[in-house]
């Protein structure tokens, strides 16, 4: 069974850089077949996604958090991770990492989710 | 502003049918699959329906999914308790080339 589990600081100062790492047990990120991805939620409010990364690096990203956004893969750890730079108060929020196909694209694995809070 | 428009709110008794609808356009509803996903109260989302109408494995066959043009709706045959939560549509968005959620709609079993 495939698990994902996110880690990081739950507590980042405004204009910092949050950084996330996501642990991928019970199959490899390296497979063909997925993209690893972030979404996150601010408390009481919908889902919103962050971006994802294929094997090969290939990255996508919401275009509003384009700017700020860095995510990458180290396999030699099965891991993927993300990085948010200039962070305000409207970043707080759940961050969940997340597996979904390459083809008819579905999110089937998620993470239990990191709580971050931008606060000074 | 959710690119895919859900109702807010929703709700049924016990054993009462309820629908929850998805409203896109021709660049993500119109073009892509459509997946459900339910969010129980202080939990993860879960994939409840994939491709438009698929279950996964261990899903009740009293949810089910489909897809009329540029909307979409999730069905609950039979209402349970458990089923309170909150539920997004969710799909690839061909000219946003990236994902896109609806804003989620609250289901509450009375």
């Amino acid at each position: 069974q495939l698990q994902l589990q996110e880690s990081g600081p739950g507590l980042v100062a405004p204009s910092e850089t949050l950084s996330l790492t996501c642990t991928v047990s019970g199959g490899s990120i390296s497979s063909r077949a997925y993209y690893w991805g972030w979404v996150r939620q601010p408390p009481g409010k919908g889902l919103e996604w962050i971006a994802s990364i294929f094997y090969n690096g290939n990255t996508y990203s919401n275009p509003p958090l384009k700017g700020r956004i860095t995510v990458s893969l180290d396999t030699s750890k099965n891991r993927f991770s993300l990085r948010l730079s200039s962070v305000t108060a409207a970043d707080t929020a759940v961050y969940y990492c997340a597996r979904h196909t390459a083809v008819a694209p579905y999110f089937d694995y998620w993470g239990q989710g990191a709580l971050v809070t931008v606060s000074s | 502003q959710s690119v895919l428009t859900q109702p807010p709110s929703a709700s049924g008794t016990p054993g009462q049918p309820v629908s929850i609808s998805c409203y896109g356009s021709s660049s993500n509803i119109g073009s892509n699959p459509v997946n459900w996903y339910q969010q129980l109260p202080g939990t993860a989302p879960k994939l409840l329906i994939y491709s438009n109408n698929e279950r996964p494995s261990g899903v009740p066959d009293r949810f089910s999914g489909s897809k009329y043009g540029t909307s979409a709706s999730l069905a609950i045959s039979g209402l349970q308790s458990e089923d309170e939560g909150d539920y997004y549509c969710a799909l690839w968005d061909d000219s946003l080339n990236g994902w896109v959620f609806g804003g989620g709609t609250k289901l509450t079993v009375l």
